[in-house]
């Protein structure tokens, strides 16, 4: 099956800087990799997915970068902001219809 | 619009006690739907998922249980809760059309004393 490894576990930045969380996935099939954004006591949100026949897509201040060849996807968030803060998880997921999620990334933005 | 409905959203449960949280869906038909687990405040455990109707597939055995009575119902359960079943579970679907984007609930906060 399907294993995703994510990287940092904690990431704590200075309001207005750059935070990139990295995935690295297993499954040459996957092809759907979904960011979701977690607040505290709430459900994860979807905040950016990319597909396979993408390699960036960006929307404001997030973007999501995949590199197919080396199995690996990235999360960027540039300008950060206190409310940002939350727990991000990476997903893949393609040759089964359930995805596989990372361990999740605890940021936290200083104001 | 599609909407998930999961509730309740908190409960404090004595060890032994049973268990029900329920997950219903709005705005769509034949819905993949899913039950997680997310304790000690991060990882995403997938405890089952359904693809229809009586149909239930369970990812880690353990004392819970899953039903889908209805298309759009997905219920978890227990007849003996233990300690270790406290957590944050979370009810999602995604559309059976195979697209894979999962939509969570607001979570249900189950504390087991």
């Amino acid at each position: 099956g399907e294993n995703v490894e994510q990287h940092p576990s904690t990431l704590s930045v200075q309001e207005g800087d750059s935070a990139v969380i990295k995935c690295t996935y297993s499954d040459s099939a996957s092809n759907y990799f979904p960011w979701y954004k977690q607040e505290l006591g709430k459900g994860p949100q979807l905040i950016i997915d990319i597909r396979s026949n993408v390699g960036e897509k960006k929307d404001q201040r997030i973007a999501v970068t995949l590199n197919k060849t080396a199995k690996h996807f990235s999360l960027h968030i540039t300008e950060t902001q206190p409310e940002d803060s939350a727990v991000y998880f990476c997903a893949a997921s393609g040759g089964s219809y359930i995805p596989t999620f990372g361990r999740g990334t605890s940021l936290i933005v200083h104001p | 619009s599609q909407t998930i409905h999961q509730w309740p959203a908190t409960l404090v449960q004595p060890v032994g006690s049973p268990l029900s949280l329920e997950c219903t869906v709005e705005g769509t038909s034949n819905p993949n739907l899913y039950w997680y687990r997310q304790a000690a405040g991060r990882g995403l455990q997938l405890l089952f998922y359904s693809v229809g109707i009586g149909q239930i597939s369970s990812e880690v055995p353990q004392n819970l249980s899953a039903s889908r009575p209805q298309d759009r119902q997905f219920i978890l359960s227990s007849k003996k809760l233990l300690l270790s079943d406290s957590g944050f579970y979370l009810c999602a679907w995604s559309l059976y059309s195979g697209a894979n984007v999962l939509t969570f609930g607001a979570g249900s906060r189950l504390t087991v004393l």
